[in-house]
């Protein structure tokens, strides 16, 4: 089936600093993807939908000039949080449309990122 | 907008225990339904969807769910749960048709099966 490739899988980064997220569609063309935040023992919070060649949509409350969001190509959107700081400290999973449904999703395995 | 209750945070149960989860949604149209299996330590997993037709969608490793459209409701069961069963159920939901991108999920119950 439709694979989503999520890296890295883990970072530890300086408050201060910045970090980039990257979600590959593999075999299959993704012109939106969709970025999530899973806090510890919560659910998955949307927080934004990027989208191919245009800009991100970002959620109610995120804000886009921490988390910076490219979707420069069919098969790669990127996540940089900007600036971090240990409240950024999360678990980050990004997802794409099933090409195979077109209606279903498929995720990647998340990227968990430590702020000290 | 759309929105999604599961109504059990905690569950723990023996092996070979029945188990059923609660999913209600919030929403004024027709939805796509999923259920999420997050395993310790993995990513989300699929473990079964309803678009249309048969409300009963059977899915992955012996789970079931049931479409009950008057009662906005998609409750996942499972007959005799295993140890492997172990994990974070996530309930979803997204509007059909060309509004359907956003996947909205419920808070997630976490399951504890005891050998």
């Amino acid at each position: 089936g439709a694979v989503v490739s999520q890296h890295p899988s883990r970072v530890i980064c300086k408050s201060g600093t910045s970090v980039k997220i990257e979600c590959r569609s593999l075999d299959f063309q993704a012109t939106t993807m969709f970025w999530y935040r899973q806090f510890p023992k919560k659910s998955l919070m949307l927080m934004a939908t990027s989208n191919e060649g245009s800009k991100a949509t970002y959620e109610q409350g995120v804000e886009k000039d921490k988390f910076l969001i490219n979707h420069a190509s069919l098969t790669l959107s990127t996540l940089t949080v900007t600036s971090a700081h240990p409240e950024d400290s999360s678990f980050y999973i990004c997802s794409a449309r099933d090409p195979i449904t077109s209606v279903g999703y498929t995720f990647g395995s998340g990227t968990r990122l430590t702020v000290v | 907008a759309q929105s999604v209750s599961q109504h059990n945070h905690h569950v723990i149960l023996s092996e070979a225990a029945s188990l059923e989860l609660g999913c209600n949604y919030s929403y004024g149209g027709t939805v796509n339904l999923f259920w999420y299996v997050q395993y310790p330590g993995q990513h989300l997993q699929l473990l079964l969807k309803y678009f249309s037709g048969d409300p009963l969608v059977k899915g992955i490793k012996g789970f079931e769910a049931e479409f009950i459209k008057s009662k906005f409701s998609f409750n996942l069961r499972k007959p005799s749960v295993q140890w492997s069963d172990t994990a974070e159920y996530f309930c979803a939901v997204t509007p059909t048709g060309a509004a359907g991108n956003k996947l909205t999920f419920g808070g997630g119950t976490r399951v504890l099966v005891k050998p």
